[in-house]
């Protein structure tokens, strides 16, 4: 069992938007930024989203994130077949002094 | 271009040690803290532990404390995990990656399986 929920999958269509969710409390999403991280099949995870809403560099800006209270969200635009992998997020739990992550999400774009 | 590199996984009956190794470039790597972070097998990923940039704090999931210790040498650019005692439960890939809290940038990882 993680300590932050996120839904196992979600689908949509190329070209439509889609989020993806990641709930907690407040020792963690609360009070600390969140991250997401996308991961293909065999390869390491990647950084998308730092800071609860920043995008590094190289990242597309179709893809956004935003934090509400114990709350965070993944927003990708227009989306496309590459986009098709699991995301994560993750934080810092200030009670447990510990990184924390999601369950993951598996993106399937139909 | 910055890499991370790890090494030392490999086969290890339980109750027994390993220890990994991640050697960094492309980055001045005293400037950042550091952390490991494993990722079961077929499953979702969980972080192990991190160290600040001059090692002066470590944090540990509670399932290793004890049993690991992160450690990192910045005169050679590497970073470090001693795992004793080790479950099969401990039993997956593992990654070096940049950042204490969030983590910029990963290696491929190196594997530890744990059984008899």
């Amino acid at each position: 069992q993680s300590v932050l929920t996120q839904p196992p999958s979600v689908s949509a269509t190329p070209g439509q938007n889609v989020t993806i969710s990641c709930s907690g409390r407040s020792s963690n999403i609360g009070n600390n930024y969140v991250s997401w991280y996308q991961q293909f099949p065999g390869t390491a995870p990647q950084l998308l989203i730092y800071e609860n809403d920043k995008r590094p560099s190289v990242i597309p800006d179709r893809f956004s994130g935003s934090k509400s209270g114990t709350s965070a969200t993944l927003g990708i635009t227009g989306l496309q077949t590459g986009d098709e992998a699991d995301y994560y997020c993750g934080t810092w739990d200030s009670s447990l002094s510990a990184g924390v992550f999601g369950g993951g999400t598996k993106l399937t774009v139909l | 271009e910055v890499q991370l590199v790890e090494s030392g996984g490999g086969l290890v009956q339980p109750g027994g040690s390993l220890r990994l190794s991640c050697a960094a470039s492309g980055l001045i790597f005293s400037d950042f803290g550091m952390s490991w972070v494993r990722q079961f097998p077929g499953k979702g990923l969980e972080w192990v532990a991190n160290i600040k940039k001059d090692g002066s704090e470590k944090y540990y999931v509670g399932s290793v404390k004890g049993r690991f210790t992160i450690s990192r040498d910045n005169a050679k650019n590497s970073l470090y995990l001693q795992m004793n005692n080790l479950r099969a439960e401990d039993t997956a890939l593992y990654y070096c990656a940049r950042g204490a809290k969030s983590f910029a940038y990963w290696g491929l990882g190196t594997l530890v399986t744990v059984s008899s």
